[in-house]
């Protein structure tokens, strides 16, 4: 199964941006879907997004969508996720996860996501 | 987006018992692209199962799905004390993707 590695915690202020990474350490990062994925404390888990760079497209989560901004660095087999004007309500941990897109005759086959990272804790406090 | 719903919120059973979790879906999903994930405090979600009926690698075969279109339910056959978590259901199949709020599973 592919390893991801995400970045550090972080404690920021309200009003900041925070970017976190997510490296694979293996596999097709072609042909993977990079998403992301947080649990606020006592909360459920949310997708905010995801990024396949083999089609060259990125997907928000309606609740994300204009604060949030997911990228992919093939050549570094990275993913990062930056979320802007940040609040209290979005202290939670961050999770990296990997879906694989496959080529079939007609279009995609999407796998569900089936390898995660190990979570970022993103802590807003003034 | 496709909005999940979980139900019940919470089940109080005894270790042995079976257990079905329902997930209904606010629009078909495509492809019955639907997954289950159990989620033990402390640790990273662990997929049980996906394409609404088969199970991933290494799960135990207590652990089933079954559903299309809408409506979609894990099944455990036979619980064991690590059973005792929170599950949620994870649409796939139109962007954007979502989760369903889940379900713990106490016991009683």
């Amino acid at each position: 199964q592919v390893q991801l590695v995400q970045s550090g915690a972080e404690v920021k202020k309200p009003g900041s941006s925070v970017k976190v990474s997510c490296k694979a350490a293996a596999g097709t990062f072609r042909s993977y879907v990079m998403s992301w994925v947080r649990q606020a404390p006592g909360q459920g888990l949310e997708w905010m997004g995801g990024v396949t760079p083999m089609l060259g497209t990125t997907n928000y989560g309606q609740k994300f969508q204009g604060r949030v901004t997911i990228t992919a660095d093939e050549s570094t087999r990275t993913a990062y996720m930056e979320l802007r004007r940040l609040t209290s309500d979005d202290t939670a941990v961050y999770y990296c996860t990997r879906s694989v897109v496959v080529v079939v005759y007609g279009g995609y086959q999407y796998h569900a996501m089936d390898a995660w990272g190990q979570g970022t804790s993103v802590i807003v406090s003034s | 987006e496709i909005v999940l719903t979980q139900s019940p919120g919470t089940l109080s059973l005894s270790p042995g018992e079976r257990v079905t979790l329902s997930c209904r879906a606010s629009q078909s999903v495509s492809n019955n692209y639907l997954a289950w994930y159990q989620h033990k405090r402390g640790q990273t979600p662990r997929l049980l199962i996906s394409g609404a009926s088969i199970r991933a690698p290494g799960i135990p075969d207590r652990f089933s799905g079954s559903g299309s279109g809408t409506d979609f339910t894990l099944t455990i056959s036979r619980l064991q004390p690590e059973d005792f978590v929170v599950y949620y259901c994870h649409q796939y199949g139109n962007s954007p993707w979502t989760f369903g709020q889940g379900t713990r599973v106490d016991i009683k």
